[in-house]
């Protein structure tokens, strides 16, 4: 299985920072990655395919970037409703694979 | 737009099978994969496994020896059973759809989630 690996488990920040959150892959992936966002009770979201592919309806302050194992998404300016945990996941072999998420919390 | 909903006991004893089922609504059932994927407390994802709409059949290797996923195009559903449950199976379950890509090379995500359901393993 390939493993993926997020960094930083739990992040704080404040309305308007630009925030960057790791993931690395076990094994070379390509761009075989995808974003999601989950808030507390509810079902991830889509927000990046394809390392870098926005999802339709997906706000353009959110970008994902990367190739091979090391990949990134960043949120270029935190809105309130960004707060949540994220998760990146693999596309690239059978089973597919999430990371453990990683926390976006208010400072 | 489409919309997935998932349903089942909320509460199953060890050793018994968990079932559920997940209503695909305002789309086509057709021409797609769809996947369950579970989430135990406090933990991350996992992937279950994926079904197409035509019957063909991909699970996770940990799962698989007790997993079955099914699907009845005509009432647009597709169901999960897991057997032998025990503790570790207590999680939040989803029912996703798979859409693909085509780019250079293909991608998948899971782009549309049900809300979820809560499963407790417990006696």
């Amino acid at each position: 299985d390939i493993q993926m690996t997020q960094s930083p488990s739990s992040l704080s920040a404040s309305v308007g920072d630009r925030v960057t959150i790791t993931c690395r892959a076990s094994q070379s992936i390509s761009t075989s990655l995808n974003w999601y966002q989950q808030k507390p009770g509810k079902a991830p979201k889509l927000l990046i395919y394809a390392a870098s592919s926005l999802q339709s309806g997906v706000p353009s302050r959110f970008s994902g970037s990367g190739s091979g194992t090391d990949f990134t998404l960043t949120i270029s300016s935190l809105q309130p409703e960004d707060f949540a945990t994220y998760s990146c996941q693999q596309s690239y072999s059978t089973p597919r694979t999430f990371g453990q998420g990683t926390c976006l919390e208010i400072k | 737009q489409v919309q997935l909903q998932e349903s089942g006991p909320g509460l199953v004893k060890p050793s018994e099978t968990l079932s559920l089922t997940c209503s695909v609504s305002g789309g086509s059932i057709s021409s797609y994969y769809w996947s369950w994927i579970r989430q135990p407390p406090g933990k991350g994802l996992e992937w279950i496994g994926h079904i197409y709409y035509s019957g063909s059949t991909i699970y996770n290797p940990s799962l698989k020896s007790r997993v079955t996923i099914s699907v009845d195009t005509s009432k647009k559903q597709f169901s999960l059973k897991l057997s032998s449950v025990t503790a570790a199976d207590t999680a939040v379950y989803y029912c996703a759809r798979v859409i693909l890509f085509i780019m250079i090379e293909s991608h998948d995500a899971f782009d549309i989630w049900g809300q979820g359901t809560r499963v407790t393993v417990s006696s």
